[in-house]
């Protein structure tokens, strides 16, 4: 029994550069989340997929960020033009939805650091 | 707009001794989830515990106690006899039920530190 795995796990860019991550959750997970945390902050949501679907996104999903899950399985989140404030720890969650709540269960992240 | 507060930012205790993590939330849902998770330092969010907001009966596994009060808006969190690998960043969360959003509203965290 696998959790969330997610790749890499710590990555150096250069402001400007593009960087994505992966993440493949726990099999037969429907739902998978991804979320940032800042240095001293908790997880702040970003993104949710229902399978395939890209089903609601935060505010902090600039125009920069862009992510997908097309066959529903594994996801990639990708940062363009990336800048020294998307430095932070990227997380992903994935989840069943259960009669009435959502377990989502979190990986072990990625941590970006933009010079 | 739904917000969870943690007004502890860092804790020190020294081992055995009874420690409680604060967590005061908000949001207009009548029905609702609050979580606990625990974050050491190798970064990875461990889940401790889930709470429907129709179940205020207090809770107790091992050492880890919930005291989790509506009429306050709380939901605490007791370690007893805390050890050194209770040291961690402990995060209360607040998630709408099904209908609602998805997401996970995350308070700041407590840093719990239990010195030997």
């Amino acid at each position: 029994d696998t959790g969330v795995s997610q790749d890499p796990r710590h990555k150096i860019t250069k402001r400007g550069q593009n960087v994505t991550f992966r993440c493949d959750p726990i099999s037969e997970h429907n739902r998978l989340y991804w979320y940032r945390q800042t240095l001293g902050q908790g997880p702040e949501f970003l993104t949710y997929f229902q399978n395939e679907a890209q089903l609601e996104k935060s505010r902090l999903l600039s125009d920069r960020f862009s992510a997908e899950r097309p066959k529903g399985s594994f996801s990639t989140l990708e940062i363009q033009r990336t800048e020294q404030g998307d430095s932070a720890m990227y997380l992903c969650a994935s989840g069943l939805r259960l009669a009435a709540y959502n377990e989502q269960f979190f990986g072990p992240g990625t941590r970006l650091t933009v010079l | 707009a739904q917000k969870v507060t943690q007004a502890q930012t860092e804790i020190s205790v020294v081992e055995k001794e009874d420690v409680t993590l604060d967590c005061v939330y908000e949001t207009r849902d009548t029905t609702y989830y609050l979580f606990w998770y625990k974050q050491p330092p190798s970064g990875e969010l461990v889940f401790l515990i889930r709470r429907n907001s129709f179940d205020e009966q207090n809770e107790i596994s091992g050492r880890y106690s919930w005291n989790f009060q509506k009429s306050t808006s709380s939901f605490n969190f007791t370690i007893t006899a805390s050890q050194v690998v209770d040291s961690a960043v402990y995060f209360c969360a607040l998630g709408p039920t099904q209908g609602g959003s998805e997401k996970l509203v995350f308070g700041k965290g407590t840093k719990l530190t239990v010195n030997p």
